[in-house]
């Protein structure tokens, strides 16, 4: 069946550095992705977003970068800090209301 | 001024007893979700209702029943609890805009079946 997923389940990154979360998918006519932020012990937030017809997206510190030929998206977290620590998901709408969730990946940050 | 509010932040009980979780949401969204997130951080929806009217039932068993008395609430009561049910359950609200898009999520209910 189709999916959304993730490469790496957790990712440990020293404070300062860059941070690269990765996503596959597999579904060839999405046309939107989203990234979301879990902290511990609260719900998802949206970090960015990123249409087909776009190739890179930037936000404050965050990056995402989509390449439709291998169907793989990846987000990039500039300069990582403690705060950034959170489990990672990428999604994608399907249909008219439902978001279907990547596996997500927690993103540890030491100092 | 929350968002997405949801009660109870935890919920400890006995396998087979009936409980429900409530969710509000003040951003005056027409759509609003159940997500159930397992231990492995595994997310999926379970059901979305768009201005009270049941849209996503995503085969989840009888035993959930969502109840949207106005659009800016969509509780879920649960009936004869299973170990299984144990896990964390998300409310989350979305606007207008078609697409289920982006969606701004509660703060969790942890629920833990004993």
């Amino acid at each position: 069946g189709e999916s959304v997923g993730l490469h790496l389940p957790t990712l440990s990154v020293q404070e300062g550095d860059n941070s690269i979360i990765n996503c596959a998918y597999s579904n060839s006519a999405s046309d939107y992705f989203i990234w979301y932020k879990q902290e511990s012990g609260k719900g998802p937030q949206f970090i960015i977003d990123i249409r087909s017809n776009m190739d890179k997206r930037q936000g404050q510190r965050v990056t995402v970068l989509l390449n439709k030929t291998v169907k793989h998206l990846s987000l990039q977290i500039a300069a990582t800090q403690p705060g950034d620590s959170a489990v990672y998901f990428c999604a994608e709408p399907r249909g008219t209301d439902k978001l279907i969730f990547g596996t997500g990946t927690r993103l540890q940050v030491f100092p | 001024d929350t968002a997405v509010s949801q009660t109870p932040k935890y919920l400890v009980t006995q396998m087979g007893n009936d409980k429900s979780i409530k969710c509000e949401q003040n951003l005056g969204h027409d759509t609003m979700y159940w997500y159930k997130q397992d231990s492995k951080k595994f997310l999926k929806i379970m059901f979305s209702y768009n201005n009270k009217e049941l849209i996503i039932n995503e085969t989840v068993p009888n035993r959930f029943s969502p109840k949207s008395p106005d659009k800016a609430h969509l509780n879920l009561h649960i009936n004869s609890l299973e170990l299984g049910d144990s896990a964390v359950y998300f409310c989350a609200s979305s606007p207008p805009t078609g697409g289920g898009e982006t969606q701004y999520f509660g703060p969790g209910t942890r629920l833990l079946v004993l």
